[in-house]
């Protein structure tokens, strides 16, 4: 099972682009990459999926290099309700997501 | 949008008791999964459910879990016989199909093991 990889914590201030790189060096051909985030007390909620390239949707885009080694994770002109857990996963290696690996997270602070 | 809708949101039960969280997955999606998150700690797989059969489940999934989908709507998770340590936050999750599909979770249940 692939793993991730991605800083403990970050902070910011509202208005800014906030970054988050998660790395996957194991990750598998079939595998994509799905970021969840999560408020205290609430389930993960799904913010965007990519396989390779760059993908946006209305709330962040993800990119993705060639070599699919990493991603980042890309939150523009965060405000404050944009504090929460940031989790990268990755497939099971035989291209589900059936069995989630989950990680600690990135805890973002998003500061006034 | 659809969601999932877990009940109830807090349980509070007697050590030795059993329990069994409630779930409704999002009406068209044929995958269901249970996840469990102790204060503090990471979000932790259990089982995945489909077709009427559990399709995978982690070694935290001993004898003392069961699943069951008793109708075409509720998604049930039973704990016997229950402990301390099952005191954790316990997540709902459904997605349209298998592969690499996104999950929708729902906002859970806290079991509270006294």
């Amino acid at each position: 099972l692939a793993k991730t990889t991605q800083p403990i914590s970050m902070d910011s201030y509202e208005g800014q682009e906030v970054n988050i790189t998660c790395s996957h060096n194991n990750i598998a051909t079939n595998d994509y990459i799905t970021w969840y985030q999560q408020f205290p007390s609430q389930g993960p909620r799904f913010i965007i999926q990519g396989y390779k390239t760059k993908v946006t949707n209305e709330v962040a885009s993800l990119f993705i290099p060639a070599d699919r080694k990493s991603s980042t994770l890309s939150l523009p002109r965060v405000s404050l309700s944009d504090t929460a857990v940031y989790y990268c996963l990755v497939g099971d290696g035989a291209g589900n997501n059936r069995k989630l690996i989950w990680g600690l997270g990135t805890s973002l602070a998003v500061n006034p | 949008e659809p969601e999932v809708t877990q009940t109830p949101s807090h349980q509070v039960t007697q050590m030795g008791q059993e329990v069994i969280l409630r779930c409704v997955p999002i009406s068209n999606h044929l995958y269901f999964y249970w996840y469990r998150q102790i204060l503090g700690q990471k979000v932790e797989f259990l089982v995945s459910f489909y077709n009427n059969e559990i399709s995978e489940k982690s070694e935290i999934f001993d004898d003392q879990f069961s699943v069951e989908r008793p109708d075409g709507s509720n998604f049930t998770l039973k704990i016997r016989s229950t402990k301390l340590e099952d005191s954790a936050m316990y997540f709902c999750a459904s997605s349209l199909r298998d592969g690499n599909q996104p999950q929708h979770f729902g906002d859970g249940t806290r079991l509270s093991i006294l």
